[in-house]
């Protein structure tokens, strides 16, 4: 089974905080991604990785960073953490496959159990 | 315009009801396209999948894709209680960057 673990369930900071939100999969795949989840708004893309040390902006990027050094791992860092950013945050994981001879990204996300950061 | 289009419900249907689950997306580009399920206080979970136009039956779950109308679809039938969650589509392959609707709501009434 995929297993994409996040590394605290929840936390609490402060205001002004950097705070480290840590991701790591098993399964070897390509790409990773870190969403945040607020009632009403759904899943909004935050970055997204293809590769080890590549990164994309997604919908909602600012106040962000992530970092990707190891390919199993996909951190986001909040620089100094906004109240606005009180939220649940999940990562996810997804594999390419071979298809007409063609590595192709397959878009079948594997979720983690998510991060609730509340920021006072 | 969103990408994605999902009626955020709740859909509330009686135990052992077809509960049928819409989705419109925008992007032509879109070959395939996942359903998750997500329960309260859960991370979602890919449930199906459908990368040709037509149906595809798993179960209880039967999803339909219309790339014409850019519509997919999830039936449940014999719908129970622990179907009760929120249902997300995203579209897939070809691209990297994976957005998704908003989800809808479904209540199964015991």
């Amino acid at each position: 089974d995929v297993k994409v673990t996040q590394s605290s369930r929840y936390l609490v900071k402060r205001t002004g905080e950097k705070v480290f939100l840590e991701c790591v999969q098993d399964m070897d795949h390509e790409n990773m991604f870190w969403y945040r989840q607020d009632p009403g708004l759904g899943l909004r893309l935050i970055y997204f990785s293809y590769d080890v040390k590549m990164k994309e902006k997604g919908d909602i990027p600012e106040g962000y960073s992530v970092s990707r050094e190891k390919k199993e791992r996909f951190s986001l860092i909040l620089e100094s953490a906004s109240t606005n950013q009180t939220s649940m945050y999940l990562c996810a994981s997804s594999p390419r496959r071979l298809a007409g001879g063609h590595w192709r990204d397959t878009g079948e996300l594997f979720f983690g159990e998510g991060s609730r950061l509340t920021v006072l | 315009q969103k990408e994605v289009e999902q009626n955020s419900g709740p859909l509330s249907v009686p135990e052992g009801a077809i509960a049928s689950l819409n989705c419109t997306y925008s992007d032509r580009v879109s070959q395939s396209f996942f359903w998750y399920r997500q329960y309260s206080g859960k991370s979602p979970e890919l449930i199906m999948s459908i990368y040709s136009n037509g149906d595809k039956e798993d179960g209880r779950f039967t999803a339909q894709l219309n790339k014409a109308s850019q519509y997919v679809s999830l039936l449940i039938r014999d719908s129970q209680p622990s179907d009760s969650a929120t249902y997300l589509c995203a579209p897939g392959g070809g691209y990297q960057k994976v957005t998704f609707g908003t989800g809808t709501k479904l209540q199964v009434i015991p």
